[in-house]
């Protein structure tokens, strides 16, 4: 099983309906990250959560960290076309690594007009 | 302040040629990460370097890989004699410190096919 598992990998929902993407950890998390990626191209950092409880917003997005379940979630509100895309939570392991990720499959996010 | 940039953006190599990935970090950044992205693995970690040195490769293939960060100039990744499996989608990242509060931004990857 994945270190790190993302659910659901894939989403279609209406434009301007809420959703909500988790990424569960099977180990201790020293720090989560979320980006995301639209195919062919790079990841696009959107936030990174470091304490149990610590909350982000960036516009309509909004992601949580709940440091003892090891799990964190990302929330849109009122979800627009361009916000489709594949949304990857990625989990640093190492306290001392910045960078060193491991990350989970992904989730698929379509927006109907 | 420009990001992180990768190049070239795609990179048609014959099986048994060499690839060289190159990787500018953004600016003030020291910290340099190589993943790759296959299909059906997902993103996986290959190397961590900091200016000319290798901090962890714990996720680069003992053979036909390499990286490096020189003092001057931008992170380079080497694959030689390359394979069909070796096909993928290289990424960068940079991060201006490592610790746990270091934020890590991509580039926008180098796609590789070998033929």
């Amino acid at each position: 099983s994945q270190e790190l598992e993302q659910s659901p990998q894939s989403l279609i929902v209406q434009e301007g309906k809420n959703l909500t993407i988790n990424c569960t950890s099977s180990k201790t998390l020293y720090g989560l990250y979320w980006y995301k990626q639209k195919y062919g191209e790079g990841l696009i950092f959107l936030m990174m959560l470091q304490k149990g409880g610590e909350e982000k917003s960036h516009e309509k997005i909004t992601a949580k960290l709940d440091e003892k379940k090891q799990q964190s979630s990302l929330h849109i509100t009122a979800s627009q076309p361009s916000h489709a895309g594949i949304y990857l939570c990625g989990a640093d392991r190492e306290r001392n690594q910045g960078g060193k990720l491991i990350f989970g499959q992904g989730t698929e996010l379509s927006v109907k007009p | 302040n420009a990001g992180v940039m990768q190049n070239p953006r795609h990179l048609v190599r014959r099986r048994g040629q060499e690839a060289r990935l190159r990787c500018s970090p953004m600016k003030g950044h020291s910290h340099v990460y190589w993943y790759r992205q296959l299909p059906e693995e997902g993103l996986k970690f290959m190397v961590y370097l900091q200016k000319e040195n290798i901090i962890d490769e714990s996720g680069m293939p003992k053979e036909r890989f390499s990286a490096e960060f020189p003092k001057e100039g931008p992170s380079i990744l080497r694959i030689q004699q390359v394979v069909r499996g070796d096909s993928a989608a290289y990424f960068c990242a940079s991060s201006p410190r490592a610790g746990k509060d270091a934020e890590a931004f991509f580039g926008q990857g180098t796609r590789l096919t070998v033929v």
